[in-house]
């Protein structure tokens, strides 16, 4: 089953315009993935926030997370046509063996 | 290069027939996992081997479902009497440091 829910679904930006994503969760976790999917292709991992961290950077990518919310947001700045993608959350809970459980996505489109 | 193979990358059946996907890693790694991925969601977990061990099962995988792990190396997964609802992506992940390396997934789909 979805851990929970990704806001947008989908979202339509200008290239060089900052895009924001949100996740929602359900349960504790150990830590919280961003994935990216190209279309028709598997999934890369983009970066990693442990549940005690509450903010992390690595490139143009930015993650914050909010665990009395239960709930993170990645940030793109300075957009490219070329980060067109599906963006998912995942959570790693604790006990689960790494079984991540995903979050239904958000559809970015970078307009050139 | 995510160091997972899998093949083929699209299987298109007939409902009823017998479909098998494979997952070859190109290294060793004592766990392997297998998620579905139905259009417009994100990736479920179905099942994910430790060798050759099969240790947990989603409530997704239903009798018509069976993984295996002969040599705790590659994969295969194959769906008996396949209805239409199982037209999905079947990706194959390798664990890395804290996160997993997916596989470009068997797109099935099932008239």
């Amino acid at each position: 089953s979805q851990q929970g829910e990704e806001d947008p679904q989908a979202l339509s930006i200008q290239e060089g315009e900052n895009a924001t994503m949100n996740c929602s969760y359900k349960t504790s976790i150990n830590n919280l993935q961003w994935y990216r999917q190209n279309s028709g292709r598997g999934l890369v991992h983009l970066i990693l926030i442990r549940s005690n961290e509450r903010e992390k950077h690595s490139g143009r990518l930015r993650v914050t997370l909010d665990t009395s919310k239960k709930s993170s947001s990645l940030l793109i700045t300075a957009s490219r046509a070329a980060d067109t993608a599906s963006y998912f959350c995942a959570t790693d809970a604790a006990g689960s063996a790494r079984q991540l459980t995903f979050g239904s996505g958000t559809q970015l489109t970078v307009l050139p | 290069d995510t160091g997972v193979s899998q093949d083929p990358r699209h299987k298109i059946t007939k409902r009823g027939q017998n479909v098998t996907f494979r997952c070859d890693p190109i290294s060793e790694h004592n766990r392997l996992y297998w998620y579905r991925q139905t259009l417009g969601q994100g990736p479920e977990f179905l099942t994910y081997f430790q060798n050759e061990a099969q240790l947990e099962k989603s409530r997704l995988l239903s009798d018509r479902f069976s993984a295996e792990r002969p040599k705790g190396s590659f994969s295969t997964l194959e769906i008996q009497r396949t209805e239409q609802g199982d037209s999905a992506m079947y990706l194959c992940a390798l664990p890395g440091p804290e996160k997993l390396f997916f596989g470009s997934g068997t797109q099935l789909s099932v008239l």
